[in-house]
């Protein structure tokens, strides 16, 4: 079982939908990272949350750390948020545990 | 701009011979790491570094070797590499746990192929 749980593993969604990602985490972390992936491979941080929420732009994370679970939603869905989203948990020790990524495809 | 520079971008090398994947940040960070990423294993953590002459082994650290005699550069050694570490690899810097509100700054990868 990874320590990092990701749903769902494929999303597909119209454009302009809302759309949410989950991630549970069965281990100790001190920060909850969420980035994004798009085709040709290069990664962006999102968000580093260690409680509560954060939003940037069209963009809302939020974590229940009593729950071990965290979200991303994403208002108004557009064909250019199509990606790999990757939640991953790090501890004080600077250990990573990523989940293995949902792939998400907007359809105009 | 502020940017993790990684190099090469491509690289394909035969087994046993030595190489290095260099890692370089213009932001002053204080951490940094490299990742490697596999189809069907997602990202694993090689090496991280919390400061100048400070490295620290991660998930997969066997096969690599890394140094940070200064602070913006970090690079990633493969004394002799062998086809299973074919794979993409990321280099990433940080201002350091918990103080950075996006998070970490990453290179735009080394895909290496060892044949």
């Amino acid at each position: 079982k990874n320590e990092v749980e990701q749903s769902p593993q494929n999303l597909t969604a119209q454009e302009g939908e809302f759309i949410t990602i989950n991630c549970s985490y069965s281990v100790g972390i001190s920060a909850l990272h969420w980035l994004q992936q798009h085709p040709g491979g290069g990664i962006v941080s999102l968000f580093m949350l260690s409680s509560g929420k954060k939003k940037h732009g069209r963009l809302i994370a939020t974590i229940n750390i009593q729950e071990k679970h965290s979200s991303l939603h994403i208002t108004a869905s557009h064909p250019r948020d199509s990606a790999v989203y990757i939640c991953a948990g790090s501890n004080t020790g600077n250990q990573f545990y990523f989940g293995t990524g949902t792939s998400l495809t907007v359809i105009p | 701009e502020a940017q993790v520079t990684q190099n090469p971008r491509y690289l394909i090398t035969v087994t046993g011979k030595k190489l290095t994947v260099t890692c370089s940040q213009n932001m002053n960070h204080e951490y940094m790491s490299w990742y490697r990423q596999d189809p069907g294993l997602g990202l694993r953590q090689i090496y991280y570094s919390m400061n100048v002459e400070v490295t620290d082994k991660g998930d997969v650290p066997e096969g690599y070797k890394v140094s940070r005699k200064e602070k913006r550069n970090f690079p990633l050694i493969l004394e002799s590499p062998s086809p299973n570490q074919t794979s993409l690899y990321f280099c990433a810097s940080s201002e350091g746990p918990l103080r950075t509100y996006y998070g970490y700054t990453f290179g735009s990868g080394t895909r290496l192929t060892v044949v």
